[in-house]
């Protein structure tokens, strides 16, 4: 199986600054790499497939890259409702694991 | 609008069987591979299993492989999970997600998702 790793587990940032979370694989998954937004109580919501299309409706100030193994998620300027936990999720081979999450709060 | 929503969560006891059940809407629904994905109290995000479109090709978390059975109805537009020998570790809120097709370039993403249903296993 496919092991997932985050890091940072836990960011403390302001509004307006530039985030950056790191997504790790334990073998290549070409670029079958997802992002996820999770806020307290709430469903999961899919931000970037395929390491870097942005799904549709969500804001461009998300950005994702990378292949093979190490994946970036980028915030460009954060916004008070990105105040949440992200998840990265590989989609190349059964079981399509999920990482650990990053959770994003208020310095 | 995509909708999904998902039923039959519960308090069961250890060794106990549940059904949950995800009533589709606002897309083709026997076009789509259907995924359910599971968070326990306070923790991360576990995927669970899948199912293809036709329900031919089926796939399962180690954790509850032999456990768990995924299946559908096209025709009633309603994805289920059948857990079975339930324990104590199953706790958690249950979503169901709609996977993606190929077409987009990305197999498998969940890129729509119910509200979830709770299934606590407790004696």
């Amino acid at each position: 199986d496919i092991q997932m790793t985050q890091s940072p587990s836990s960011l403390s940032a302001s509004v307006g600054d530039r985030v950056t979370i790191t997504c790790r694989a334990s073998q290549s998954i070409s670029i079958y790499l997802n992002w996820y937004q999770q806020k307290p109580g709430k469903a999961p919501k899919l931000l970037i497939y395929a390491a870097s299309s942005l799904q549709s409706g969500v804001p461009s100030r998300f950005s994702g890259s990378g292949s093979g193994t190490d994946f970036t998620l980028t915030i460009s300027s954060l916004q008070p409702e990105d105040f949440a936990t992200y998840y990265c999720q590989q989609s190349y081979s059964n079981p399509f694991t999920f990482g650990p999450g990053t959770k994003v709060d208020i310095k | 609008q995509v909708q999904l929503v998902e039923s039959g969560g519960g308090v069961v006891q250890p060794g106990g069987s549940l059904r949950l059940s995800c009533a589709a809407s606002g897309f083709t629904f026997s076009s789509y591979g259907m995924h359910w994905v599971r968070q326990a109290p306070g923790k991360g995000l576990e995927w669970v299993a899948f199912i293809r479109y036709d329900g031919d090709t089926k796939y399962y978390a180690d954790s509850v492989k032999g456990r768990f059975t995924i299946s559908r109805d096209n025709s009633k537009n309603t994805l289920y999970l059948q857990l079975n020998s339930l324990r104590v570790e199953d706790t958690a809120v249950f979503y169901c997600a709609k996977s993606t097709d190929c077409s987009g370039g990305s197999c498998y993403s969940c890129d729509y998702w119910g509200q979830g249903t709770l299934v606590t296993v407790s004696s």
